[in-house]
């Protein structure tokens, strides 16, 4: 089916661990972007990226990389994982952001550090 | 800055009533604005979106948005709702670049039979 695959699912990790969300679309959009979603105050934006090689920050960057090798992959690293950093994650793609075209979102991680 | 408020933390209507919710932006420039849902568990659908054009514009599952740029609002409408429309709703605004939206707190939805 097509459409935005974020895998895991749920994750626990204990302080200081590092691991990869992952993100792949099938659409061939361009932009895709990663928002994290906490009570109380919707969905904030991490990073995103209008193309393949091409990645920048959003809103609340600190503790998270990113990169974009393939127009199909957008990976989110965290390196040293934080209590702060729980969260439930989307990744969202979109084909023509610049024409209004609204995102395409994935159906989320739920991440909890310990 | 740009900036979402979704006044309305939770909302409780009977099935068949009629719903608003509201949405006010800030933001300096023609505003590009979004309604999306969350089911419980699920990712976001977009319900509707405005960039240019009728004030009024319609999305799906019968809902509808009406963007008033000197109440710097863009309100969700629907003249019924169902059991089904229970869930998380959140409106979004768009930079100019599209490059990065911005989403209020989300506004949830119960639904009495």
């Amino acid at each position: 089916n097509a459409g935005v695959t974020q895998t895991p699912k749920f994750q626990v990790l204990k302080t200081g661990q590092s691991m990869t969300l992952q993100c792949a679309q099938d659409m061939n959009h361009e932009y895709m972007s990663w928002y994290r979603q906490d009570p109380g105050m919707g969905l904030r934006l991490i990073h995103y990226s209008v193309g393949a090689g091409i990645t920048d920050q959003g809103e609340v960057p600190n503790g998270y990389n990113v990169s974009r090798s393939t127009t199909e992959d957008f990976p989110l690293r965290l390196l040293s994982a934080a209590p702060s950093q729980t969260s439930v994650y989307f990744c969202a793609s979109s084909s023509s952001p610049d024409r209004g075209y609204g995102y395409t979102f994935g159906s989320g991680t739920r991440l909890t550090v310990v | 800055a740009q900036s979402v408020t979704q006044p309305d933390i939770h909302i409780t209507v009977s099935e068949g009533a009629s719903l608003e919710l509201r949405c006010n932006y800030s933001y300096g420039a023609t505003p590009y604005l979004f309604w999306y849902v969350q089911s419980p568990g699920q990712g976001l659908q977009l319900l509707l979106k405005y960039f240019s054009g009728d004030t009024l514009v319609q999305g799906i599952k019968g809902f509808e948005a009406e963007f008033k740029r000197s109440q710097s609002s863009f309100n969700l409408r629907k003249p019924s709702v169902h059991w089904s429309d229970a869930a998380e709703y959140f409106c979004a605004v768009g930079d100019g670049n599209f490059n990065k939206f911005y989403f209020g707190s989300g506004t949830k939805l119960n639904v009495k039979p």
